[in-house]
């Protein structure tokens, strides 16, 4: 079965420069999340899209933006990076009526030096 | 604040036993529990859920149990085996508030002596 395909997994920054990062769901599915997870953390909640439009949002910086398109793929855009911005990055996507088939995938590891 | 605490950082047990992972929520709004569990350098894998209408659900080895008036669940792997050996993280919702975001515990390693 398709899962959620993150890309890149491992990207390496240098700090002030710009990442992207994106997310295609599951297929059918209509809502999109980004986690982040610091090392030894557990993942806390950036933002979410339905159906192209924010649905919610969480602790992300004024530096990172997110859209979801057409495609209900997702994009993260992070600019002027930190050392802090250091981290696991999670995708994941459901339906929206329920949490059925809340499912994250593999994962964008993001290290900024 | 953390609203979903996990108190106990790591769990040995031993193959064929039980392994009870417990989770202490704060926000009354919270209407839906998740178990995920996750292996390094991999996503979160989910693993059961239950919503707050019910106080226990099960899938196979898997079982929840939810205690709302102590706001605490709790899932037990019965019986244990070494491929269950991972970080578990619980999760909550509030999703009749119309949040369908999870707040996250800080995981539990758990780790299964053959």
């Amino acid at each position: 079965a398709a899962g959620v395909i993150q890309s890149p997994r491992h990207l390496i920054k240098e700090k002030r420069e710009t990442a992207t990062l994106k997310c295609y769901p599951i297929p059918r599915h209509d809502t999109v999340y980004w986690y982040q997870q610091g090392p030894g953390q557990d993942p806390q909640f950036l933002i979410s899209f339905y159906e192209k439009m924010q649905s919610d949002k969480g602790s992300i910086p004024d530096r990172f933006s997110a859209q979801q398109f057409s495609d209900y793929h997702s994009e993260l855009n992070m600019s002027s990076l930190e050392l802090g911005d250091s981290a696991l990055y999670f995708c994941a996507s459901s339906l929206f009526q329920g949490s059925y088939g809340y499912t994250f995938g593999s994962g964008t590891r993001l290290t900024v030096v | 604040d953390q609203q979903v605490k996990q108190n106990s950082p790591s769990l040995s047990v031993q193959e064929g036993r039980i392994s009870i992972l417990n989770c202490d929520y704060t926000n009354s709004m919270f209407d839906y529990f998740l178990w995920y569990k996750k292996y390094p350098a991999e996503g979160p894998t989910f693993l059961i859920s239950i919503s707050s209408i019910k106080d226990k659900n099960e899938d196979g080895r898997f079982t929840v149990f939810l205690n709302k008036s102590a706001k605490h669940l709790s899932l037990h792997i019965v019986p244990s085996q070494p491929g269950d050996s991972a970080v578990y993280f619980c999760a909550a919702s509030a999703r009749k508030g119309g949040s369908e975001k999870l707040v996250f515990g800080k995981g539990t390693k758990l780790t299964v002596n053959p």
